[in-house]
């Protein structure tokens, strides 16, 4: 059964700093992963989504790399602003569509000002 | 830009009665969703629905829970007879294929009393 970790639970920087958030997972026969945001009491935002096969994805300040055999992911942000802070959660997509997503438990971010 | 929508956004039932939450995927997609966030929990996968029919189901969704696409736009969770533990934010996705980044609506608070 996969089961997704997130470590650290919670992380506070100051603005303009790099955030390195960490995903692990235990079965590495995964479809693809995603990252996604979500914003106190609302829905999950869809950052990026990387494949099985890319080792790297990246959209504006954001830069997500996996690496399979070893069963980690990493998002990176670069030169956080305080409208960063949230929770980031990581997902590994199986299952018989590839499409059944295993959560893992957030970092909550806060950047200060 | 499309959105997945879910109403309502928050709802209160009493242990017992039914409920039916309903969900407009973005129109193009094919794959749809049913996840669930119990309070301070992860993000669970409930049901994915490709083509009219379940393509697969957690543990969760026992016979309690059923889904539906009634017609061509709408998607919907039948709960038949609410616990107290079905309490939850419960989020519908959708994605254009299976493999593909699913896009998440803002989720609707069930409360059961």
């Amino acid at each position: 059964k996969q089961e997704v970790t997130q470590i650290p639970a919670a992380l506070s920087v100051p603005e303009g700093e790099n955030l390195v958030l960490n995903c692990s997972f235990t079965d590495s026969a995964i479809y693809n992963l995603q990252w996604f945001r979500q914003d106190p009491g609302k829905g999950l935002t869809s950052l990026l989504l990387i494949q099985s096969s890319q080792r790297e994805q990246t959209s504006g300040r954001l830069n997500a790399s996996l690496d399979k055999s070893s069963g980690r992911s990493t998002l990176y942000i670069a030169a956080s602003q305080p409208g960063d802070s949230a929770t980031y959660l990581c997902a590994a997509a199986q299952g018989a569509a590839g499409n059944k997503l295993t959560f893992g438990g957030g970092t909550r971010v806060l950047v200060k000002p | 830009e499309p959105e997945v929508t879910q109403t309502p956004s928050h709802q209160v039932t009493q242990m017992g009665q039914e409920v039916i939450l309903r969900c407009v995927p973005i129109s193009n997609h094919l794959y749809f969703y049913w996840y669930r966030q119990i309070l301070g929990q992860k993000v669970e996968f409930l049901v994915s629905f490709y083509n009219n029919e379940i393509s697969e189901k957690s543990e969760i969704f026992d016979d309690q829970f059923s889904v539906e696409r009634p017609d061509g736009s709408n998607f919907t969770l039948k709960i038949r007879s609410t616990k107290l533990e079905d309490s939850a934010m419960y989020f519908c996705a959708s994605s254009e294929q299976g493999i593909n980044e699913q896009y998440f609506g803002p989720g609707t608070r069930l409360t059961v009393t």
